[in-house]
C-alpha cells in the first residue's frame, strides 16, 4: 500500500520568513496530493491540492510542487503569519480513492 | 460548499458499552465515506472504506467486528465502536466524497471524541 513520509515534524519560523514542509510517496499510481491544516480538536481543512498532471500550483501565500518522477510534493507558504501556526498533514491518493496522510508537521510562527 | 456533519461531538462512556457515530453529508449525497482514528498528536489513520448499500471495507489491522460500518443511505454513515475500552478512546472523524463524481477532494467531518472510561 502507499506510504507517505512527512519532514519536519516540528517547524518553527520567524513571522514574515517561509516555510517549507516535504513529503515523499511510495505508490506511483498516485494522482491526488492534497495539504491540510488542522487547529486542536477541529477537522483538517483542506488548503491546497495538486494533481499528477500539473507540476506546481498557487493560492496567494501557498504553493504545492510535484516531482512524479521523484515522487516528493512540498509545501510552501510565505510571509508566515502568526495564524499559520498549527498542523499540516500532506496526503495522496488514487483517484477517488482513500487518502495516506504523513506523520504531519507543527507549524509555529513566532511574532 | 459541501457540509458534512457528525454526531455527537463528544461522548463518554464506561468500558463494555457501545458507541455508534453518525456521519451525514449535509448538501450532496455520497456513495463512499471514509472513517478516520487520530490519537493525540497524531496523524489520521485509515480505519475503513463505507459505500453505500455495500460492505465496509477495512484496513488491516482494524477489527470489523468491533468497528461496525453502516452506509444505508447516500448521505449517512455510522460507525459502532462495540464493547468500548479505554484504549479505543481517540478522536473519530469521517469524510465524503460527492456521489456524482465530480471532485476529488474529500469533505470530512468536525470529528467526533470518544472517552472511555
Amino acid at each position: 500500500g502507499e506510504n507517505v513520509e512527512q519532514h519536519p515534524s516540528t517547524l518553527s519560523v520567524q513571522e514574515g520568513d517561509s516555510a517549507v514542509i516535504k513529503c515523499t510517496y511510495s505508490d506511483s499510481a498516485s494522482n491526488y496530493f492534497p495539504w491540510y491544516k488542522q487547529e486542536l480538536g477541529k477537522r483538517p481543512q483542506l488548503i491546497i491540492d495538486i494533481r499528477s498532471n500539473v507540476g506546481e500550483k498557487k493560492d496567494q501565500r501557498i504553493a504545492v510542487t510535484l516531482n512524479k518522477t521523484a515522487k516528493h510534493f512540498s509545501l510552501h507558504i510565505t510571509e508566515t503569519q502568526p495564524e499559520d501556526s498549527a498542523v499540516y498533514f500532506c496526503a495522496a491518493s488514487v483517484s477517488y480513492g482513500k487518502l495516506t496522510f504523513g506523520q504531519g508537521t507543527i507549524l509555529t510562527v513566532h511574532p | 460548499g459541501a457540509v458534512v456533519s457528525q454526531h455527537p461531538s463528544r461522548v463518554i462512556c464506561k468500558s463494555g458499552t457501545s458507541v455508534k457515530i453518525e456521519c451525514r453529508s449535509l448538501d450532496f449525497q455520497a456513495t463512499t465515506m471514509f472513517w478516520y482514528r487520530q490519537f493525540p498528536k497524531k496523524s489520521l489513520m485509515l480505519m475503513a472504506t463505507s459505500n453505500e448499500g455495500s460492505k465496509a471495507t477495512y484496513e488491516q489491522g482494524v477489527e470489523k467486528d468491533k468497528f461496525l460500518i453502516n452506509h444505508a443511505s447516500l448521505t449517512l454513515s455510522t460507525l459502532t465502536v462495540t464493547s468500548a475500552h479505554p484504549e479505543d478512546s481517540s478522536f473519530y472523524i469521517c469524510s465524503a466524497f460527492p456521489a456524482d463524481g465530480s471532485r476529488m477532494e474529500q469533505y470530512f467531518g468536525p470529528g467526533t471524541r470518544l472517552t472511555v472510561t
